[in-house]
């Protein structure tokens, strides 16, 4: 299995709170995804990277923003958690070029609950 | 939005291959097609993935039409163990995956 580890894997926050979730992979990979699932939407992508300090916006990135200062590590960011954003979170990874397929490796995923 | 089409949920009985369709008619010539699977609350896992030509491995294989706008993935001899939601993606030039609303596969004794 890729090396992911996504922290907190759960939380309850209330309305109004920063909340950071955190991804962390020891695989070296360059690209970096977060997404979010809900029931009748499946998996929708909020922000990914493609190297330090590289990133763009998916298509549900509205009240997210993200930063990855290192390699390993991709941060998820809500400034202030509002109901609508209680969900399930997954970090992904991926590699392309002549060693990589490009498929995505996935975290167990992150469960967050706003009040 | 999602770049494919599957139908919600679709049936199979155990030991029979299951077919699962997908369309992705907006497809680009240089995009590939991914399919993944998610059992439970689990993250998904990979299954297989193609571009032009249909591919097999030791899970399932890809038939990708001649004009690349659908494709099938089959389990040639269904589990109960089986049982997920299975997702055709398309892997854009940018590297982005979009996953869309998948397919509920029910294995069925």
């Amino acid at each position: 299995d890729a090396g992911i580890t996504q922290s907190p894997r759960h939380k309850v926050t209330e309305t109004g709170t920063p909340v950071t979730l955190r991804c962390h992979q020891t695989e070296n990979h360059r690209y970096m995804y977060w997404y979010r699932q809900d029931p009748g939407h499946g998996l929708r992508l909020i922000h990914y990277s493609y190297g330090v300090k590289d990133t763009d916006k998916g298509e549900v990135s509205d009240g997210y923003s993200v930063s990855r200062s290192k390699t390993e590590d991709f941060l998820l960011t809500l400034e202030s958690a509002t109901s609508s954003q209680t969900s399930v979170y997954f970090c992904a990874i991926s590699e392309l070029g002549s060693t990589g397929t490009g498929e995505l490796f996935f975290g167990e995923g992150s469960r967050l609950t706003v009040l | 939005d999602a770049k494919t089409t599957q139908p919600p949920s679709m049936d199979c009985a155990e030991g029979r291959a299951a077919n699962l369709p997908c369309n992705h008619s907006t497809i680009s010539g240089n995009e590939y097609v991914y399919w993944y699977r998610q059992i439970h609350s689990q993250g998904p896992q990979y299954i297989i993935h193609g571009l032009k030509n249909n591919e097999t491995n030791e899970m399932a294989s890809l038939i990708i039409t001649e004009d690349r706008k659908s494709s099938t993935l089959i389990l040639p001899h269904a589990t109960l163990r089986d049982t997920a939601v299975y997702y055709c993606i398309v892997r854009d030039t940018g590297n982005q995956f979009y996953f869309g609303t998948g397919t509920s596969l029910t294995v069925i004794p």
